[in-house]
């Protein structure tokens, strides 16, 4: 029963360079969730996915990020012109949503992006 | 105000002996409550999770919440130094996303 799967889970990019970071969730679930988690601080939510919908990106920087899920393939979180500020590693994780409140959410092996 | 607070530590605890987490919450809504593990350079893992006032008790882990007092806990017993990580709580309002604490960090000496 794979997991939450997230490539890649080390990119490098230059200033000015565009990141692309891909998650599929787990099976059977068609909800996906991006957090960002800055070294030493804590886990921020981005953004809330269902298939071909952004339900909740209240967590989103409002320029150079944006976030898919298309009806097939992975949801991408892309990051436009990135900057040093960026590094981080970023975690997608996933869940059944049996409802709005009973929510469990598993988290992939994320990607650690490092901008040079 | 955070959010979501927890005590950062370390906590420390000699092997055996039962490790208490805290965590309180500020959104007197919140209505789902979760713990997660994060071992240093890796990604959280579900371990518990609570919905109603009370214990939740699975293996060694034992979930406590009380809305009243806008306060849930993490025990674990017969402490284990693999059990060396971050906790993390994170709290669910009913808008899907998780708000989490800047986690606890523990330490199991053996």
């Amino acid at each position: 029963n794979a997991g939450v799967m997230q490539n890649p889970r080390h990119l490098v990019r230059r200033r000015g360079q565009e990141a692309r970071l891909r998650c599929s969730p787990m099976k059977g679930h068609s909800h996906v969730y991006w957090y960002r988690q800055l070294p030493e601080e804590g886990l921020k939510f981005m953004v809330y996915l269902q298939k071909e919908n952004i339900i909740d990106e209240s967590g989103m920087p409002k320029e150079r990020f944006s976030a898919e899920f298309p009806k097939e393939g992975p949801s991408i979180l892309r990051i436009q012109q990135v900057v040093r500020g960026d590094s981080a590693a970023y975690f997608c994780a996933s869940s059944p949503l049996r409802d709005r409140i009973y929510n469990e959410q598993f988290f992939g092996p994320g990607t650690r992006l490092t901008v040079l | 105000q955070k959010e979501v607070e927890q005590n950062s530590g370390p906590l420390s605890v000699p092997e055996g002996a039962i490790a208490s987490l805290n965590c309180t919450y500020s959104d007197r809504g919140s209505q789902s409550f979760f713990w997660y593990r994060q071992y240093s350079g890796k990604s959280p893992e579900l371990i518990m999770f609570i919905y109603s006032n009370g214990d939740k008790e699975d293996g060694r882990f034992t979930a406590q919440l009380n809305k009243a007092s806008q306060y849930v806990s993490l025990l674990i017993r017969d402490s284990q130094p693999s059990d060396s990580a971050t906790y993390l709580c994170a709290v669910n309002s009913g808008f899907q996303k998780l708000v989490f604490g800047t986690g606890t960090r523990l330490l199991v000496s053996p």
